[in-house]
């Protein structure tokens, strides 16, 4: 079946401007994850949902980052009023629900605030 | 408190030898995940091997082997007769807590990066 999709592969946005990143799980994934990886450094995690219950949040460094997610599908990540710190490799993963589920990553999402 | 540590940031190894990349983990949970992720650079996260916590034995994935040292809190990945295309970013990392639950987040290491020389 289908891997973890992510649209659009490339954003290019000046500063300021708010961005819109998008992410397709593996169907039947219950758990979704968004990261970023800032050029030549290790994955910093972000947000975690995990089927119904309220997602956690505790990796979003700050206001302007928020991300929705509908069911068990399609989850977006958008980041306000952008700043050149925030360009970065933005991944998303799924997995199942055990905790031996390995996470399958997407292509990930490059952003660049000029 | 960092609950992954990778302590080798880079690592030169030659060509068809076996290669040891570190990895130690903080957790109270005596229920956690262990997981190994390559990530060349193309960029992709490509999954290589996994430890349960009530594993008994280390893992293995053909060339790859967990060795996990649960008194320690340590999960290294071996690579044996190792090749160029080894040559990447490796990733330790651990998902603690309950089954579904809202801990059961997966966190990572900083990385390792591994060049493989001919």
């Amino acid at each position: 079946g289908a891997g973890v999709s992510q649209s659009p592969s490339n954003k290019v946005t000046e500063k300021g401007k708010d961005v819109e990143l998008r992410c397709d799980p593996i169907s039947g994934h219950t758990a979704l994850y968004w990261y970023r990886q800032r050029l030549g450094q290790g994955l910093e995690f972000l947000i975690y949902f995990q089927g119904n219950s309220a997602p956690d949040k505790s990796g979003l460094p700050s206001d302007r980052f928020s991300a929705e997610r509908t069911g068990e599908s399609v989850s977006t990540l958008t980041i306000q009023r952008t700043q050149q710190e925030d360009s970065a490799v933005y991944l998303c993963a799924s997995s199942g629900v055990f905790a031996a589920d390995t996470q399958y990553f997407g292509p990930g999402t490059r952003l660049t605030v000029l | 408190a960092q609950k992954i540590t990778q302590t080798q940031p880079g690592m030169f190894v030659q060509e068809k030898e076996a290669v040891t990349l570190d990895c130690t983990y903080d957790t109270s949970d005596p229920s956690y995940g262990l997981f190994w992720y390559k990530q060349p650079s193309s960029g992709e996260m490509i999954f290589l091997i996994y430890q349960g916590s009530y594993d008994q034995q280390n893992a293995t994935e053909g060339r790859y082997s967990l060795n996990f040292q649960k008194a320690r809190k340590s999960a290294n990945l071996v690579i044996s007769a190792s090749q160029l295309g080894d040559s990447a970013m490796y990733f330790c990392a651990m998902r603690e807590g309950r089954k579904g639950g809202r801990d059961d987040k997966i966190i990572f290491g900083k990385g390792t990066r591994l060049h493989i020389l001919p």
